[in-house]
C-alpha cells in the first residue's frame, strides 16, 4: 500500500483542456513537493507547499495543500503538448515518500 | 552547471554478477540518496547519506550497499545480481535534505537477466 495515492493513473487529454491531478494521504506531511518527470530523465521539482490551505501558481499551473495537510491538487490550464509526463507527489514526515504517480498525455 | 551526474544510463547483468552504479554531483550537497522506480510503485528509496563518511539505509537496502568517501560522490553497488533488480535507479542530492527538495540524476536503467 503506498503512503501516498495519486489520482488518476493515467490521463490523456487535447491541447487546451483544463485538468487536475490528486494526491490524497491518511498522513500529515510537514510539506509536500510536486515533481514532473520526463521519458529517460529523473524527476524535476515543481513546487513545495507548506503550509495547509496554500496554493501557489506556476505560470498554467496551481498547486493546493489541503488545509489538514494530508492532501494536494495540480491543476493545469489549457495543457500543451510540453505538459506531458509523469507527475508525482511527494510528501515529507522525517523522509520524503513518493507516489505512484499521474502519466499525463497531451495530444496536439 | 552539471548538477548530478549517473553512469552508466544502461546495464545488462547476468543473474550472480556485481557492478557498481556511479553518482556524482558538483553542488557541493551533503545529503544523497538512491532511489528505484518500477513500474506503477513509485519511487523507493534505498540508501541515502548525510554528509561524507555517513551512510544509512532506506526502505528497500536488501541486496545493495553504498560508500560515501567523498562530499561528491555516492556510489551504489550490487552484489549477486538478481532479477528482482532489474529497475531504473536514480541518484539525488539536497541542500538541507527532503524539505529543501531533491536534484535527481537522469538514471541508469538496469536490466538483470
Amino acid at each position: 500500500t503506498q503512503l501516498l495515492e495519486q489520482s488518476p493513473q493515467f490521463l490523456s487529454i487535447q491541447e487546451g483542456e483544463n485538468l487536475t491531478v490528486y494526491c490524497n494521504s491518511s498522513s500529515v506531511f510537514s510539506s509536500l513537493q510536486w515533481y514532473r518527470q520526463e521519458p529517460g530523465e529523473g524527476p524535476v521539482l515543481l513546487v513545495t507547499v507548506v503550509t495547509g490551505g496554500e496554493v501557489k501558481k506556476l505560470k498554467r499551473l496551481t498547486f493546493q495543500f489541503g488545509d489538514a495537510r494530508k492532501d494536494s491538487s495540480l491543476h493545469i490550464t489549457a495543457a500543451q503538448p510540453g505538459d506531458t509526463g509523469l507527475y508525482l507527489c511527494a510528501g515529507v514526515i522525517n523522509d520524503m515518500r513518493f507516489g505512484a504517480g499521474t502519466r499525463l498525455t497531451v495530444k496536439p | 552547471n552539471a548538477g548530478v551526474t549517473q553512469t552508466p544510463k544502461f546495464r545488462i547483468l547476468k543473474i550472480g554478477q556485481s557492478m557498481t552504479l556511479q553518482c556524482a554531483q558538483d553542488m557541493n550537497h551533503n545529503y544523497m540518496y538512491w532511489y528505484r522506480q518500477d513500474p506503477g510503485m513509485g519511487l523507493k528509496l534505498i540508501y541515502y547519506s548525510v554528509g561524507a563518511g555517513i551512510t544509512d539505509k532506506g526502505e528497500v537496502p536488501n541486496g545493495y550497499n553504498v560508500s560515501r568517501s567523498t562530499t561528491e560522490d555516492f556510489p551504489l553497488r550490487l552484489e549477486l545480481a538478481a532479477p528482482s533488480q532489474t529497475s531504473v535507479y536514480f541518484c539525488a542530492s539536497s541542500y538541507g535534505g527532503a524539505h529543501y527538495g531533491y536534484t535527481f540524476g537522469s538514471g541508469t536503467r538496469l536490466t538483470v537477466v
